[in-house]
């Protein structure tokens, strides 16, 4: 059964830290998403990944940076949290594109981040 | 990025059909149409797509217009288990490594018992 994996289902920090998420998937996929989703706004993208170490700026990348150093692992950082980042974060994979296929997106469960 | 147009919330009796529908009446040649669904505490999941013609899978039935200007994912028989926000997504194809996807505040489908 494919997976993605989050570190955190419940994550609460204060304003100024450093926070990492962290994401896993087992199913050896190429591209790698974070999103956050906030009410009445639906699922925005943040950051994603082609591959290792490479990322791409989604819709709303101010005040986060990611990193991939390996094909498995996409972390999400917030290198000082705001309490306008309080958030669910989810994390999605998906393999590479190929045209007319699904390529469906498999995301995980989401960490829900209250910065206080 | 071309837009989808979905009604807030539905409700429908469980057993029945359910019609959820999606406008998107500036889609052009390239773009597919996806749906996926986010049950109750879960990430989203993918639930069907297509091109231009009706297309059916183990979860629900795709019927796009002619004119490609709207869609409806059909649930055959609604079940409690349904219960969810239900996204409609136009996706290009006319890029190579076109992966983001665009999510709306989709319909949120409420299943009475």
């Amino acid at each position: 059964d494919v997976k993605v994996t989050q570190s955190s289902r419940y994550l609460v920090k204060r304003t100024g830290e450093k926070v990492f998420l962290e994401c896993v998937q087992d199913m050896d996929h190429e591209n790698m998403f974070w999103y956050r989703q906030d009410p009445g706004l639906g699922l925005r993208l943040i950051y994603f990944s082609y591959d290792v170490k490479m990322k791409e700026k989604g819709d709303i990348p101010e005040g986060y940076s990611v990193s991939r150093e390996k094909k498995e692992r996409f972390s999400l950082i917030l290198e000082s949290a705001s309490t306008n980042q309080t958030s669910m974060y989810l994390c999605a994979s998906s393999l590479e594109f190929l045209a007319g296929l699904g390529n469906e997106q498999f995301f995980g469960p989401g960490t829900r981040l209250t910065v206080l | 990025d071309a837009k989808t147009t979905q009604p807030n919330s539905m409700e429908s009796n469980e057993e029945e059909p359910v019609h959820l529908p999606c406008n998107h009446s500036t889609i052009s040649g390239t773009d597919y149409i996806h749906w996926y669904r986010q049950l109750p505490s879960q990430g989203p999941e993918y639930v069907i797509h297509g091109l231009t013609s009706n297309v059916n899978n183990r979860m629900a039935s795709l019927a796009i217009a002619e004119d490609r200007k709207s869609s409806t994912l059909i649930l055959h028989r609604a079940t409690l288990r349904d219960a969810a926000v239900y996204y409609c997504i136009l996706r290009s194809s006319s890029n190579f490594g076109n992966e983001k996807l665009t999510f709306g505040t989709g319909t949120r489908l409420t299943i009475i018992p």
